[in-house]
């Protein structure tokens, strides 16, 4: 059974960088079919798609967060991560981490992290 | 950017009783559209993809329809843990999720 784990500090100041990993139990993340995703959710609010990567290190990010996002993935660890870049109070929400096929629907998740921007 | 636009914000049906609820999209994402349901504090949980496809393990009282711009998720008859927020999702162009629905017991 396929399990997602989040971890990472749940407060970052203004202006730092948020880091979170996500380990992958139960299988490999270097099956072919499938792509890992970090989506977040502000509270009480809906859910926004961060990016996505696959075992190869391709990747591909939300525009509209692109210039602060890098997801990474290191196969020997069967983990992914986030880094999300100068982030401010509207970065406050839970981080799922996730996975997808190429047709990019989120089958398995994990059970999300809260990260609070804060000084 | 995709926007998709979910109705109502919040829908308050009888358990027993059907529950329809609506995600459009600003332009066509063909079928390439699904849908989730979230309880509170747990993750969302895929329903539906493909616009009318059953994830594994969904119960039959699930089901969805649309193409292009006007998608409908359908619930025949609530049961009590049917209630809970709703969202659709579309994939045809980067990924976008609507606000969603609020399926709350009248």
């Amino acid at each position: 059974q396929l399990q997602l784990q989040e971890s990472g500090p749940g407060l970052v100041k203004p202006s730092e960088t948020l880091s979170l990993t996500c380990t992958v139990s139960g299988g490999s993340i270097s099956r072919s079919s499938d792509y890992w995703g970090w989506i977040r959710q502000p509270p009480g609010k809906g859910l926004e798609w961060i990016g996505s990567i696959y075992y190869s290190g391709s990747t591909y990010y939300n525009p509209s967060l692109k210039s602060r996002v890098t997801i990474s993935v290191d196969t020997s660890k069967n983990q992914f991560s986030l880094k999300l870049s100068s982030v401010t109070a509207a970065d406050t929400a839970v981080y799922y981490c996730a996975r997808h096929d190429r047709y990019e629907t989120f089958d398995i998740w994990g059970q999300g992290t809260m990260v609070t921007v804060s000084s | 950017e995709i926007v998709m636009t979910q109705s109502p914000a919040t829908l308050s049906v009888s358990p027993g009783e059907r529950a329809t609820l609506s995600c459009r999209a600003s332009q066509s994402v063909s079928s390439n559209l699904a849908w989730y349901q979230q309880k509170p504090g747990q993750a969302p949980r895929l329903l539906i993809y493909g616009a009318s496809t059953r994830a594994t393990g969904i119960p039959a009282r699930f089901s969805g329809s649309g193409s292009g711009t006007d998608f409908t998720l359908t619930i025949s008859s609530l049961q009590s843990e049917d209630f809970a927020v709703y969202y659709c999702q579309q994939y045809n162009n980067w990924i976008t999720f609507g606000q969603g629905t609020r399926l709350e017991i009248k």
